[in-house]
């Protein structure tokens, strides 16, 4: 089963409103977790770094006051997307980085968030 | 700086025909991981392969199989016999020294009965 989970994994929004995404680790603590963006018919694209306890790491030419990142527990992390407007449709992904265990080091993703904004 | 090249964008086969898919990484750190995911319409990310710089040696899994050179930077992806049920998109993936995971553009796989 899943080991990482999103939800929700669609939502529809009027322009202006601001949308979060979860992104819960069900059976590992995960210290790190990344945001992914992909738009349709193209790549993943790293949003941001979450990092339990501090403050994410974002990357070049993502609005950190756009794409607000908290990571408050070592379960979960969400992404709200402030004031969204149309163009910020996408599908957002996560994944968390398991820390110890067998599969130590390893990245599990959830499996998406459509966000569509009208 | 890193970066994946998947140069197919789309590939059209037949059922059971065999497929290669092309992946080609760049970077600077002397230890990384390369990976193959699939990405079926519904969007969720599938886990393939991982395989980390020093092992070489080829995979077989099943009609999967995995070329890893490391002297042209390649980590080509053959699917043998192709089965409708493969049809999705196919990302090649490298993560280095960071635990950033950089993805190639991926390549569509139709694959018509």
């Amino acid at each position: 089963g899943a080991v990482v989970s999103q939800h929700p994994s669609w939502v529809i929004c009027k322009s202006g409103t601001s949308v979060k995404i979860e992104c819960r680790s069900l059976d590992f603590q995960a210290t790190t977790m990344f945001w992914y963006r992909q738009f349709p018919k193209q790549s993943l694209m790293l949003m941001a770094t979450s990092n339990e306890g501090s403050k994410a790491t974002y990357e070049q030419g993502v609005e950190k006051d756009k794409f607000l990142i908290n990571h408050a527990s070592l379960t979960l992390s969400t992404l709200t997307v402030t004031s969204a407007h149309p163009e910020d449709s996408s599908f957002y992904i996560c994944s968390a980085k398991r820390p110890y265990g067998s599969h130590a080091g390893e990245l599990f993703f959830g499996e998406g968030s459509r966000l569509t904004v009208l | 700086a890193q970066k994946v090249t998947q140069a197919q964008t789309e590939i059209s086969v037949v059922e059971k025909e065999d497929v290669t898919l092309d992946c080609v990484y760049e970077t600077r750190d002397t230890t990384y991981y390369l990976f193959w995911y699939k990405q079926p319409p519904s969007g969720e990310l599938v886990f393939l392969i991982r395989r980390n710089s020093f092992d070489e040696q080829n995979e077989i899994s099943g009609r999967y199989s995995w070329n890893f050179q490391k002297s042209t930077s390649s980590f080509n992806f053959t699917i043998t016999a192709s089965q409708v049920v493969d049809s999705a998109v196919y990302f090649c993936a490298l993560r280095g020294g960071t635990d950033k995971l950089i993805f190639g553009t991926g390549t569509r796989l139709q694959v018509f009965p």
